[in-house]
């Protein structure tokens, strides 16, 4: 039972254009949605964050959009750049429920994104 | 501030040895976790202390024993390694439980 799900596996697009990288999720009572970018041979680095309160959340380059009626999430990245090649995970937990908040954060599979220059 | 280290980076053992990996944090966290990555599974939580003197099962807890030594320090034991346990091993740390994990670089442990 996969509670997060990143159906694309891979993903490439040239250098300048937009990354589209989506995740959708099973489980009504996640509240908050993060997205890490993993290097190869390196831990996953925190890159973005959106509580379900909200729809749209930008940092720079970076957007992150949830449909909650949809269960699904998606992170933009404008323009891409060649340093933006690397595996993204989507992670999600159930911030805000009390005791049977454990900080637990459930992750999907990850998606491989090549950005040519 | 080095964020979250752990050591070691590599590991080979055989089946049925033991081994602790070890893993520290000086971001002054109060919640600690132990998660292992699989090819095409993500990232499943082993173990997870979410505040010191505390620890608690994640998902795949089974073979595993955790400790949780002090505020900054929080290790991983294999009793009785097994081939099914390679994998590579981060350990992550949040200010509480349900804030944003920041993770270390990982150990890559291979059971022959």
């Amino acid at each position: 039972d996969q509670q997060v799900k990143q159906n694309s596996p891979s993903l490439s697009v040239q250098e300048g254009r937009i990354s589209i990288l989506n995740c959708d999720y099973t489980n009504s009572m996640f509240d908050y949605f993060l997205w890490y970018k993993k290097y190869p041979a390196e831990g996953p680095t925190f890159l973005i964050s959106i509580s379900s309160i909200k729809d749209k959340n930008e940092d720079g380059r970076f957007t992150v959009f949830l449909n909650k009626s949809a269960k699904h999430l998606s992170l933009h990245i404008v323009p891409s750049q060649p340093g933006d090649s690397a595996v993204y995970f989507c992670a999600a937990s159930e911030r805000s429920h009390g005791s049977s908040n454990t900080g637990k954060l459930i992750f999907g599979q990850g998606t491989t994104l090549q950005v040519k220059p | 501030n080095a964020g979250v280290t752990q050591t070691p980076k590599f590991q080979v053992l055989k089946t049925g040895q033991s081994m602790t990996l070890q893993c520290a944090q000086d971001m002054n966290h109060n919640s600690m976790y132990w998660y292992r990555q699989d090819p095409g599974m993500g990232l499943r939580l082993i173990y997870y202390s979410a505040s010191e003197g505390t620890t608690d099962k994640g998902e795949v807890p089974n073979g595993y024993n955790v400790s949780r030594l002090n505020k900054r320090e929080f290790s991983l034991r294999l009793e009785s390694a097994a081939p099914s346990q390679t994998s590579v091993y981060f350990c992550a740390s949040s200010m509480d439980r349900g804030d944003t994990q920041y993770f270390g670089p990982g150990t890559r442990l291979t059971v022959l």
